[in-house]
């Protein structure tokens, strides 16, 4: 199984800063086959980025993801409100699909 | 816009059998080239794959739950389903269900299950 580990477990920040969020893989992600997603209490995972840089529908630009083999950054330009949460990271190169631990983005 | 639903008991004693069921609208499950899924997402914790199946019926588990885990699909009702035998304390989660091409792309609101004596 490929385990991921994300660092860092917590990022503190104010709105409008940029925050950068890393995606360890204990083997290559095939085909760069790595998402990442939000999710706020009480709700849902939201997909926001697969293919490790193409951003889901309705998702805004200053999403953004790269990375290749084992690691992989998911990058937000400036922190919006409505942006703090957790985000995780997902592979689907191969079976099981595993997720990341998650970073929760907060407010400082 | 695929719509997932879950549905089924929020309590279990240990040792039951776990079983949900997950409702697709906005689409026939035919149409499409998903496969249906079960993820799961103890309290504070991350998130857990349980599973997929296929249109055609064939069915993907994580091997962690293997011996317990049985998902069904019924394309007829647009429903998909979810059993989890022999349950414990450490079964107690969300259980969410999605459609997946590889990533999730939709995602069910969750259900809470818990089990408890």
């Amino acid at each position: 199984e490929i385990v991921l580990t994300q660092s860092p477990g917590t990022l503190s920040l104010s709105p409008g800063e940029g925050a950068t969020l890393s995606c360890r893989a204990s083997q290559s992600v095939s085909s760069s086959y790595l998402a990442w997603y939000q999710q706020k209490p009480g709700q849902a995972p939201r997909l926001l980025i697969y293919g490790t840089s193409i951003r889901a529908t309705g998702i805004p630009d200053r999403f953004s993801g790269s990375g290749s083999g084992t690691d992989f950054t998911l990058t937000i330009s400036r922190l919006e409100p409505e942006d703090f949460g957790v985000y995780s990271c997902q592979q689907y190169g191969r079976t099981p699909r595993t997720f990341g631990q998650g970073t929760k983005v907060e407010v400082k | 816009q695929v719509q997932l639903l879950e549905s089924g008991p929020g309590l279990l004693k240990p040792s039951q059998t776990l079983s949900l069921m997950c409702t697709v609208s906005g689409g026939s499950m035919s149409s499409g080239s998903y496969h249906w899924s079960w993820i799961r997402q103890p309290a504070g914790k991350g998130l857990e794959w349980i599973g997929h199946i296929s249109n055609s019926g064939s069915a993907n588990y994580n091997p962690s739950l293997n011996s317990r885990v049985t998902i069904s699909v019924d394309t007829s009702k647009n429903q998909f389903s979810l059993n989890l035998s022999s349950v414990t304390a450490t079964d107690t989660a969300v259980y969410y269900c999605a459609a997946a091409r590889g990533r999730f792309d939709y995602w069910g609101q969750g259900t809470l299950v818990t089990v408890s004596s």
